[in-house]
């Protein structure tokens, strides 16, 4: 059980450039979230899903896109990559109840756009 | 419009003493609210968690105390410990959210647990 994993753990970007990060957990959980997280603004929330085929956005959602085709896998895309999106991202999964306990978080990959 | 704050971006304590970190929200709809804690180069870890019905809740050495009046939550440690020293976030979630695990992060205060 290796609980929820993120590919790559590290990647520079040129501006202009796209990429997928990758999420994926193996405890059947049928919500999974992005988070990215800046100094000084904590995590905030880019995308969620609340099962295969379900996504919806959250607080920061321009720039990325992302898709729920298995319950196991959530990628996040940047179509063109900017500075601004230089950040740490960490996906979560969750089984949603009880509410909060349950979300588990992956190790992160740390973005930086030049 | 930040609606968790944690005012303290760092706090140092001797180990042994209590530790308290404090978190202010907004949003009056929240009704949930957790603590996670984060070591460098690892995601955030749950810790413990408060619905809006409690104005308290203990696991061990961690107290997380609710005040819905003042919109203000508190985390307790004691006693603590050199292991302790991390990232604390506060996180709350509404109804609206349902059990989607939708959280709303606040900035995380650096606790620093001096031997």
């Amino acid at each position: 059980n290796a609980g929820v994993t993120q590919t790559p753990k590290f990647q520079v970007l040129k501006t202009g450039q796209s990429m997928t990060l990758q999420c994926a957990q193996d405890m059947n959980h049928e919500y999974m979230s992005w988070y990215r997280q800046d100094p000084g603004m904590g995590l905030r929330l880019i995308h969620y899903s609340v099962g295969a085929g379900i996504t919806d956005q959250g607080e920061v959602p321009n720039g990325y896109n992302v898709s729920r085709s298995t319950t196991e896998d959530f990628p996040l895309r940047l179509l063109s990559a900017a500075p601004s999106q230089t950040s740490v991202y960490f996906c979560a999964s969750s089984t949603g109840l009880p509410r909060g306990e349950t979300q588990y978080f992956g190790p992160g990959t740390r973005l930086l756009v030049l | 419009d930040q609606q968790v704050k944690q005012n303290s971006p760092s706090l140092s304590v001797q180990e042994g003493r209590i530790s308290i970190l404090n978190c202010d929200y907004t949003n009056s709809m929240f009704d949930y609210f957790l603590w996670y804690k984060k070591y460098p180069a690892e995601g955030p870890t749950f810790l413990i968690s408060i619905s809006s019905i409690k104005d308290k809740n203990e696991d061990g050495r961690f107290t997380v105390f609710l005040n819905k009046s003042a919109k203000h939550l508190s985390l307790h440690i004691v006693p603590s410990q050199p292991g302790d020293s991390a990232v604390y976030f506060c996180a709350a979630s509404d109804l609206g959210s349902g059990n989607t695990g939708k959280l709303i992060f606040g900035q995380g205060t650096t606790l620093q647990v001096k031997p």
